[in-house]
Parts: C-alpha cells; sequence; structure tokens
C-alpha cells in the first residue's frame, strides 16, 4: 500500500524558514517523481514543486522560485521542501503527492500545516 | 486568479448526470492530452479520478468519464450519489514557467 506521510510544519514568522519532509512506503521512491502542492484554507490547489526519481530535475512555481527548494533521500524514501523567506501567503496546508509521467498526482499524503503570522 | 477556469458550483439529483468544464488555453489543456481531475472531500487530500483526459484509475467508477474538446475539458459523473458530493480540480500539464497548472475548483452539490 502506497503511503506518504508529512511532517515538519508548524507556526513560522514572515521571513523565516521551515523544512516539509515526507516519507514515502509501499512502492520503489526512486523510480517516481515527487511533488509538493499546496492549498490556502479555503483556497483551491496550488502546485508548488516538483523534481524527478533522480533528483536531478527540479522545477517550481514562480510564486516560490528563488525561496523554495525541493530535494529527496532516495536512501531514505524522503522528499523534503525547504521554505525560506516565508510570507504570509505562504500559508496554506502543503500536501506531498506521487508524480505520474502524464503530469498527474497519482497518491497524496494528508497535509502539513504551515502558518505564516507574527 | 487560477490558470484554468471552471464554475464555482454545479448541482444535480441523484440518479442525474452532470459535466464540470475546465477551459485554459493552446499552452496548457489545448495543447496536450495531461488533463487531470481530482476529488476532495471536506478535510481530505485530493484523490486522482481521470488522469491524460480520460483514462480512469483502478477503484475509480465507471460513472465518472473525461474528456476534451479544443482548450476545454469536461468532466462527466452520471448517475449521481449522494456521496459525489465534494471539490473538484482539473489540472494540466502547461508549457510555462508553471509546469502544472490547476483550476479553481467547483463544488459539487447533490440535491
Amino acid at each position: 500500500e502506497v503511503q506518504l506521510l508529512e511532517s515538519g510544519g508548524g507556526l513560522v514568522q514572515p521571513g523565516g524558514s521551515l523544512r516539509l519532509s515526507c516519507a514515502a512506503s509501499g512502492f520503489t521512491f526512486s523510480n517516481y517523481a515527487m511533488s509538493w502542492v499546496r492549498q490556502a484554507a479555503g483556497k483551491g490547489l496550488e502546485w508548488v514543486s516538483s523534481l524527478t526519481g533522480s533528483g536531478d530535475t527540479t522545477s517550481y512555481a514562480d510564486s516560490v522560485k528563488g525561496r523554495f527548494s525541493i530535494s529527496r533521500d532516495n536512501s531514505k524514501n524522503t522528499v523534503h521542501l525547504q521554505m525560506n523567506s516565508l510570507r504570509v501567503e505562504d500559508a496554506a496546508v502543503y500536501y506531498c503527492a506521487r508524480a505520474r509521467s502524464g503530469y498527474y498526482r497519482d497518491y497524496w499524503g494528508q497535509g502539513a500545516l504551515v502558518t505564516v503570522s507574527s | 486568479q487560477s490558470a484554468l477556469t471552471q464554475p464555482a458550483s454545479v448541482s444535480g439529483s441523484p440518479g442525474q448526470s452532470i459535466t464540470i468544464s475546465c477551459t485554459g488555453t493552446s499552452s496548457d489543456v489545448g495543447g496536450y492530452n495531461y488533463v487531470s481531475w481530482y476529488q476532495q472531500q471536506p478535510g481530505k487530500a485530493p484523490k486522482i479520478m481521470i488522469y491524460e483526459v480520460s483514462n480512469r484509475p483502478s477503484g475509480v467508477s465507471n460513472r465518472f468519464s473525461g474528456s476534451k474538446s479544443g482548450n476545454t475539458a469536461s468532466l462527466t459523473i452520471s448517475g449521481l450519489q449522494a456521496e459525489d458530493e465534494a471539490d473538484y480540480y482539473c489540472s494540466s500539464y502547461s508549457s510555462s514557467s508553471t509546469v502544472v497548472v490547476f483550476g479553481g475548483g467547483t463544488k459539487l452539490t447533490v440535491l
């Protein structure tokens, strides 16, 4: 059974940093691209970032480019999202998701809540 | 403002069929067969319902179907059931710098 479990969410002040992690199980982790998708309270889904199975190619939404960094550790079946220079508008539930070659996400974690407030 | 345009809400009675539209441009929906649809129940993570325009993952009811014409994709749910009440999001690959775009979501109410 595929499982994705996010951790690392919490409250941070504007300008601060936070690192989200997603632990994967139930599939050959290195064979799959992974993504982060976020959802602000009462709002829609917004793609944040993706990286390939090998970790050598990354992509970011314009809204987070230069501030967020995605990485993975295939030996630990984990993907991370380092979030720097956080803004109030970055507050959201962040979902980790497995990405498929057809640009869709077939499995999602339960989400990690990030609150950005002073 | 979302890259893809969906109606904010649709409704239907049990047993009826409804269609949710998702309008983009030739840089996303119209240019590629990489449209997907997600169902999100309140407080839950999204669930894939349709991928690559019209493919249904294993375990998803055949009451759900997808199609595309030009720059507009559609999700049709036939034989509406109370359990179908949820938010639905479309998504597409985009040739812009934002590789993956989503619609703003459509709230389906089963009357």
